[in-house]
């Protein structure tokens, strides 16, 4: 696609529940990112990827938190057993190239906006 | 620990009245910076990178300018369409990792 797929839009979990959030990245890139963005805050990094390799995963809050690449295309950020502080916005980004390389641009997707109830 | 700070937190313009908005940090080994525009309800929208001190780079109406403790993004006859948060993320390395600033709201009036 033209740019950086993101579903649901709009996700709404009782306390407890798993969820899956999907993110089609930009075809080709390498470099694919989670962050998860509060209200009223700047993005907070989660986790990156180049291709199917998971290379950096400082940013997962808690062992809660799981996400895979496994064919190095589509990326998915599961999060079981969710509580109220999981409620946040949660942006994947692609990159065309590896994040040593000058030059780039880091592409964000429209958010998948998660709510613990 | 690497700091990033934007100020103001929000800023009210009348249209034409220029301005600009900060962007500091504490960041080892400072390789760049991105400047980004984020609509409410939207993802992050690119719009510079810069890579080195008295760098410079326009689009339109802003223009961004990096120093090695801070970035300015100057906003010259803004309009409401303007109207959006920035956000500013230096990086050192490689940018797998960027540390957001919270953000500057600006609210352009006609």
């Amino acid at each position: 696609g033209a740019g950086v797929s993101q579903s649901p839009r709009y996700k709404v979990a009782k306390r407890g529940q798993d969820v899956a959030l999907r993110c089609d990245p930009i075809s080709g890139h390498v470099s694919l990112f989670w962050y998860q963005q509060a209200l009223g805050q700047g993005p907070e990094f989660l986790t990156y990827f180049q291709n199917e390799a998971q290379l950096d995963k400082s940013g997962l809050p808690s062992d809660r938190f799981f996400a895979e690449r496994p064919e190095g295309s589509v990326s998915t950020l599961k999060i079981q057993r969710t509580q109220q502080e999981d409620s946040a916005v949660y942006l994947c980004a692609s990159s065309s190239q590896k994040t040593e390389l000058s030059g780039n641009t880091i592409y964000f997707g429209e958010g998948s906006w998660l709510t613990v109830v | 620990e690497d700091q990033v700070t934007q100020s103001p937190e929000a800023l009210r313009l009348q249209e034409g009245e220029s301005s600009s908005l900060n962007c500091s940090y504490t960041v080892s080994g400072l390789r760049g910076l991105f400047w980004y525009r984020q609509d409410p309800g939207k993802g992050p929208e690119f719009l510079f990178t810069l890579y080195s001190a008295g760098e410079e780079k326009e689009k339109e109406r802003l223009k961004a300018t990096l120093t090695k403790k801070e970035s300015f993004l100057h906003i010259t006859a803004p309009k409401p369409e303007d109207s959006a948060t920035y956000l500013c993320a230096p990086f050192s390395g490689g940018y797998n990792k960027l540390i957001f600033g919270a953000g500057t709201r600006l609210a352009v009036h006609p």
